[in-house]
């Protein structure tokens, strides 16, 4: 399996509060990834970092920011949680896919967010 | 647009069964991967195969088959003679080659096998 560890797990917290989720990773693979997993909508995915200090938007980015200053961590934050945010989310790595295009993505364990 | 569809919502099979999860999918590129997950109960997502657009070679690991046509846009994924522990939610994947890896997933098809 993967090396990738998610924190926290599990987490409950308040509307208009900030929120960071962080991924960290052990393989020191160059790709990382955060989705949201919803009933009805499958993983979507919110941002991506194709290495230290470089990332980009997903499709469902808004409300959402991330950070990644070192190889192994991905932070992902609500800046103001809302209840609309709530959902499971999932870091996800890859490496880098090279010539063959090779992105067989691997995932965490997910962090369930509840926004009251 | 870039798009999978698993129309499959929810099937339900008793143990020793056959059942097929149907993925369809839309893109423009000529390169492309593609992708199978399983999530069990316990919530984590895991690989179980990727093909790539040039190769439509069927594969077989064991129970698990896989069925890829061009033709028809399609990567469905057979398991034969289920059993209790296949029960899970299987997610189809899409990944073009476009130079940005990203995955395009369906919404999923949970399967119950019944013992």
């Amino acid at each position: 399996d993967a090396g990738i560890t998610q924190s926290p797990r599990h987490k409950v917290t308040e509307t208009g509060t900030p929120v960071t989720l962080r991924c960290h990773q052990t393989e020191n693979h160059r790709y990382m990834y955060w989705y949201r997993q919803d009933p009805g909508h499958g993983l979507r995915l919110i941002h991506y970092s194709y290495g230290v200090k470089d990332t980009d938007k997903g499709e469902v980015s808004d409300g959402y920011s991330v950070s990644r200053s070192k190889t192994e961590d991905f932070l992902l934050t609500l800046e103001s949680a809302t209840s609309s945010q709530t959902s499971v989310y999932f870091c996800a790595i890859s490496d880098d896919p090279g010539l063959a295009g090779e992105d067989t993505q691997y995932f965490g364990p997910g962090t369930r967010l509840t926004v009251l | 647009a870039q798009k999978v569809t698993q129309a499959q919502t929810e099937i339900s099979v008793v143990e020793k069964e056959d059942v097929t999860l149907d993925c369809v999918y839309e893109t423009r590129d000529t390169t492309y991967y593609l992708f199978w997950y399983k999530q069990p109960p316990s919530g984590e997502l895991v690989f179980l195969i990727r093909r790539n657009s040039f190769d439509e070679q069927n594969e077989i690991s064991g129970r698990y088959s896989w069925n890829f046509q061009k033709s028809t846009s399609s990567f469905n994924f057979t398991i034969t003679a289920s059993q209790v522990v296949d029960s899970a939610v299987y997610f189809c994947a899409l990944s073009p080659y476009s130079g940005t890896y990203k995955y395009i997933f369906g919404t999923g098809t949970r399967l119950k096998v019944l013992a």
